[in-house]
């Protein structure tokens, strides 16, 4: 069974950083692509970063600010924010592909002070 | 980026009554490979998303046959034959056959 587990979220300050973390089971981690997908309080789902093979994207609302990465010897990927605003506030989701076929429970981000 | 529009954005439906959902792009989905990448999912309250549909017509594994999308380019539709009370939440639709990934507003279906 595909298992997607987030943590690292919580409460920053704006200007602040923090990292996320998705733990995965039940699949060969090394041959997917893997994303973070976010949704701010009350909103729609927002596409934020993908990793696989073939490098990374970022959506531009992020370039320059977030890195993903990953380590396929532990199955878990990452998010590296940094230079958080307000509008950053949000329950990251981790989600596997660039199709996001499964998603994890997400895991919340408060920029405020 | 590309844009996706859906309609309607609020859609109460009767138990048992089909329904439909629109969702128009900007520009065309159709890869290069062949593929049109138009996915559809459903967040039922407090959840996270659940992928139903990839590629315009497949459902994923364990999603109820009352559940079907269709349309090609940029004209897709998601249908649910008969609704049910655990149909109740957010579907929205997203191009994965373009860069950046985008989504769809949302559409909430809710029981009259």
């Amino acid at each position: 069974e595909v298992q997607l587990l987030e943590s690292g979220g919580g409460l920053v300050q704006p200007g602040g950083s923090l990292r996320l973390s998705c733990a995965a089971s039940g699949f060969t981690f090394s041959s997917y692509a893997m994303s973070w997908v976010r949704q701010a309080p009350g909103k729609g789902l927002e596409w934020v970063s993908t990793i696989s093979g073939g490098g990374t994207s970022y959506a531009d609302s992020v370039k320059g600010r977030f890195t993903i990465s990953r380590d396929d010897s532990t199955n878990t990927m990452y998010l590296q924010m940094n230079s958080l605003r307000a509008e950053d506030t949000a329950l990251f989701y981790c989600a596997r592909t660039s199709k996001f076929d499964y998603w994890g429970q997400g895991t919340l981000v408060t920029v405020s002070s | 980026d590309v844009v996706m529009t859906q309609s309607p954005l609020s859609l109460p439906v009767t138990l048992g009554q089909p329904a439909s959902i629109s969702c128009r792009s900007s520009q065309s989905l159709l890869h290069s490979d062949g593929n049109t990448y138009l996915n559809w999912f459903q967040q039922r309250p407090g959840q996270s998303p659940r992928r139903l549909i990839y590629k315009v017509s497949n459902r994923d594994s364990g999603v109820p046959d009352r559940f079907s999308g269709s349309g090609s380019g940029t004209d897709f539709t998601l249908k649910i034959s008969r609704v049910e009370a655990e149909d109740v939440g957010v579907y929205y639709c997203m191009q994965g056959t373009h860069w950046p990934r985008t989504f769809g507003q949302g559409t909430k279906v809710e029981i009259k």
